[in-house]
Formats: structure tokens, sequence, C-alpha cells
């Protein structure tokens, strides 16, 4: 149980473009979903966090307009990497909380998403 | 603020043998929950294992064990009998829970098992 994907797994785009990565929890209800970035050999940097039906919330230092979240459902959240640059490529990293019971304050990893932005 | 260390950037262990990874953190919380997750070279990170500050008892799940003292904020992973496919950067990370649940993170320590 508590299957978290991530489509697609690795996306090489065109500076300028835009690129949609899917979040998806398979086998439980998410009213919670985190996106987050990490750069090689370094630790997780929560990007938003969103709450499905709701608008999302971001970190300190993150554009809004450039990293849109959707969080239509309780089984699935998007981000949108508008207007890509070569400095966004990076590991991206969705994450999705049960919505209740013992396990609800537990966090579930997709497997994370390769963006290259030439 | 909420803060989470781990003072081992790379450990190694030979298979077979015991290894104890260190987590300490910080916080003004009564209740919260702790973390260990993996991160093999595939890069999906994994649910080790899971602790509530309410419980006493150390979680453990078959060769991870974890040593709660949390008088000390201190919050060690011990894994036994160590294999091949433990090899992976491991993260200790902290929660107080509620509406935004956010985890806080270690830096990591990267755990090498030699065969």
């Amino acid at each position: 149980g508590a299957v978290v994907s991530q489509h697609p797994s690795w996306v090489i785009c065109k500076s300028g473009t835009s690129v949609k990565i899917e979040c998806r929890s398979l086998d439980f209800q998410a009213t919670t979903m985190f996106w987050y970035r990490q750069f090689p050999k370094q630790s997780l940097m929560l990007m938003a966090t969103s709450n499905e039906g709701s608008k999302a919330t971001y970190e300190q230092g993150v554009e809004k307009d450039k990293f849109l979240i959707n969080h239509a459902s309780l089984t699935l959240s998007t981000l949108t990497v508008t207007s890509a640059h070569p400095e966004d490529s990076s590991f991206y990293i969705c994450s999705a909380r049960s919505t209740s019971g013992a396990e609800g304050e537990t966090q579930y990893f997709g497997p994370g998403t390769r963006l290259l932005v030439l | 603020a909420q803060t989470v260390t781990q003072s081992q950037p790379e450990m190694s262990v030979q298979e077979a043998e015991t290894v104890t990874l260190s987590c300490t953190y910080d916080t003004s919380e009564s209740n919260y929950y702790l973390f260990w997750y993996k991160q093999p070279p595939s890069r999906q990170m994994i649910l080790v294992i899971r602790q509530e500050a309410y419980k006493q008892q150390n979680a453990t799940e078959n060769r991870f064990s974890v040593n709660f003292q949390k008088a000390a904020k201190s919050f060690s992973l011990k894994i036994s009998d160590s294999q091949l496919g433990d090899t992976a950067m491991y993260f200790c990370a902290f929660t107080a829970g509620g509406a935004t649940n956010k985890l806080i993170f270690g830096t990591g320590t990267l755990l090498a098992v030699q065969p």
C-alpha cells in the first residue's frame, strides 16, 4: 500500500517551453501533497504544499507564477514549470499524505522526475 | 525553529555487520513524528521507519530499529545484518504534524555497505 506515482520520470525540453509533472496516489486518498526539488548530493527542498481544492502554499523564494501547482482531486496533483530555463533543470519529487489513520502524518514519495532544460 | 542534524556525512559498513546512523533534532513541540527515509541510487525515497513521540517503545521494522531518546532529542537508526541493498543515502526527518505537516529533513548520511 501507500504507492505514489509520478509522470514523466524524465523530460528534456527546450528553453521557454512549459512542462507538466503529474503526481498520483494510487491506493489511498491524499488531502495534502507536497512538491520538492533536490539538487545533486543534497537534501530535499520543499517548494510548496497543496491541499485538494485550494490554492497551494509556496515556500519563501519559490516563484508561484513559474511553478504552478494544481491539486484537483484527492489522488492527483500537478506541477507545471512555465517558461522553463536551464536553471530549472533539477530532480523534482512529490509526496502525498494519507487522509487519516495512524499513518496520517506520514508522507509517501513518488519516484521523482528528472527535468533537463536545454 | 525546528531543525534536524545528521552529523555523519558518510559511513561505511561491512556486509552482515551492524551500523548506527545518528540524528538529533530540536523542537519545542511536545508531540511530533520522526522518520528515517532511504534514498538508493534510483533516487526513490523509501520510508524505512516511523516513530511517534508519544510512544516510549522504540520502533522496529525487521533489521531496522531506532533508539529514540526524547529528553536528549536523539533518534538514531540501527541497521543489523547489513546487506548490499542497504547502500543508500539515509535522511532523518521530523514533523510536528497538523494541517501543514511539513517534513524537516537532515542533510543525510551516505551509507556504503562493503562486500
